[in-house]
């Protein structure tokens, strides 16, 4: 099936630095999601997006998705060190078919 | 309160075992899914449901059963066909329909074949 690159598959980055990361399909896809995940326990939903072009905000966080429909980016801004986490991105061909990326692991230099 | 309630936490299993992981949600979501999770890697879908009484297989169903006889339920059961059953597995649920297919986790279960 569709898959989803992600990159980059790591980030050490200091305190209070922007992050950025992004999410590419061969596929068109109608919906982008952005999750993270802390150890051990389950992805939480950060953004989601539905529709081209939609740029989006959830605090430090925004997301846009592609005008192509087959990329999407994650900004985080001024990170603190709770943003450590893996961060996932999931794209939806067509109903019920969600495809995830392999997450970006983010690591905050305090 | 609303969610997706997992267990067990943790599981061990013994070679040649079938072992059931618990799956429920009180979201009132239509579909349900099992993604299996390897360490350092992304999310890979076992099984999904759209209704009561109707799943497909994943990308990688093969040792892996389930059965969707309750909307808020969908247990996994990991056979011993399953050759490396090790992992993170994770539930979740969503409503279907063409907007709005978000997609929530529960807090998954760790099952250790030992």
């Amino acid at each position: 099936g569709q898959q989803l690159n992600q990159s980059p598959q790591s980030m050490f980055i200091q305190e209070g630095e922007d992050v950025s990361m992004n999410c590419t399909s061969s596929s068109i896809f109608n919906t982008w999601l952005w999750y993270k995940q802390d150890p051990g326990e389950g992805p939480v939903l950060l953004i989601a997006l539905y529709k081209a072009g939609e740029l989006t905000s959830n605090g430090r966080l925004t997301a846009q998705f592609g005008i192509t429909r087959k990329d999407s980016f994650l900004n985080i801004s001024a990170s603190i060190p709770s943003d450590v986490g893996i961060y996932f991105c999931a794209g939806q061909p067509r109903n019920n078919d969600m495809r995830f990326g392999a997450g970006t692991r983010l690591t905050v230099k305090p | 309160d609303g969610g997706i309630t997992q267990s067990p936490k943790y599981l061990f299993r013994k070679e040649g075992q079938n072992v059931t992981l618990s799956c429920e949600q009180n979201l009132n979501h239509d579909a349900m899914y099992w993604y299996r999770q390897d360490p350092g890697q992304g999310l890979r879908l076992i099984y999904y449901s759209q209704i009561v009484n109707d799943f497909q297989k994943g990308d990688i169903a093969e040792g892996y059963s389930v059965s969707r006889e309750k909307k808020e339920s969908f247990p996994l059961t990991v056979t011993s066909a399953q050759k490396n059953p090790t992992a993170f597995y994770l539930c979740a649920s969503s409503f279907p329909g063409f907007l709005g297919n978000t997609i929530y986790f529960g807090e998954g279960s760790w099952l250790t074949v030992v």
